[in-house]
């Protein structure tokens, strides 16, 4: 089945430990993008990549790292979280830049 | 900066019924749009698209209609069933950004049995 896949699904940290949000994707997909919704600002792109090793920032990405190492793979690294990071988390996918973008099923944040 | 709006926060309406749900979108370098569905607890599903070459696309049961005069967008959909009640949100891509969706707010469709 065709999918996005992120993990965790719900997380709860404490300000400052680092986290990694896994994000894989098996369609071959080119693009990969990650997003954070919160109530009354919608969805925002936080990082997104256009191929392996290619990253750029999104709208918000103060406070977020993120990696192309493989095609299928793009975490999503907060080095030193923070409250205001607490969040509902979504990674995507798409063929090209064009195209559908397929979200995965989002990770629920809260930092402590 | 620019952004994509929408006009209602809420739409309530009546099983059987059409629903149109609005979108107004500032930046006229926009050339792809999209509308997503997003039910509780869930990604945003990819419902349907329109490209500003177009001002029209039907699928099944959804009609999108692009007026890029007034930079409005519109999405429809026909006999609304309560599976439809979800939050909807329009997006787009400027043809001068490399992957960047914008997103609108998003208006939750309310479908009364």
């Amino acid at each position: 089945e065709a999918q996005v896949t992120q993990n965790p699904r719900y997380l709860i940290t404490v300000t400052g430990k680092k986290l990694t949000v896994t994000c894989s994707q098996n369609m071959n997909h080119e693009y990969m993008s990650w997003y954070r919704q919160d109530p009354g600002l919608g969805l925002r792109q936080i990082y997104y990549s256009m191929n392996v090793e290619v990253t750029d920032k999104g709208d918000v990405p103060e406070g977020y790292k993120v990696s192309r190492k493989e095609k299928r793979n793009f975490p999503l690294i907060l080095e030193s979280p923070s409250p205001n990071q607490t969040s509902l988390y979504f990674c995507a996918s798409s063929v090209g830049r064009n195209t559908e973008a397929f979200f995965g099923q989002g990770t629920r944040l809260t930092v402590v | 900066g620019e952004s994509v709006g929408l006009h209602l926060p809420t739409l309530s309406v009546q099983e059987g019924d059409n629903s149109i749900i609005n979108c107004a979108y500032s930046n006229s370098a926009s050339d792809y749009f999209i509308w997503y569905k997003q039910e509780s607890g869930k990604g945003p599903q990819f419902i349907i698209d329109i490209r500003s070459n177009m001002d029209k696309r039907q699928g099944q049961r959804v009609t999108v209609l692009l007026n890029k005069t007034v930079k409005h967008l519109s999405l429809q959909i026909a006999a609304t069933q309560p599976g439809d009640s979800a939050v909807y949100f329009c997006a787009e891509i400027p043809n001068n950004a490399g992957n960047m969706l914008t997103f609108g707010g998003g208006t939750r469709l309310m479908v009364k049995p």
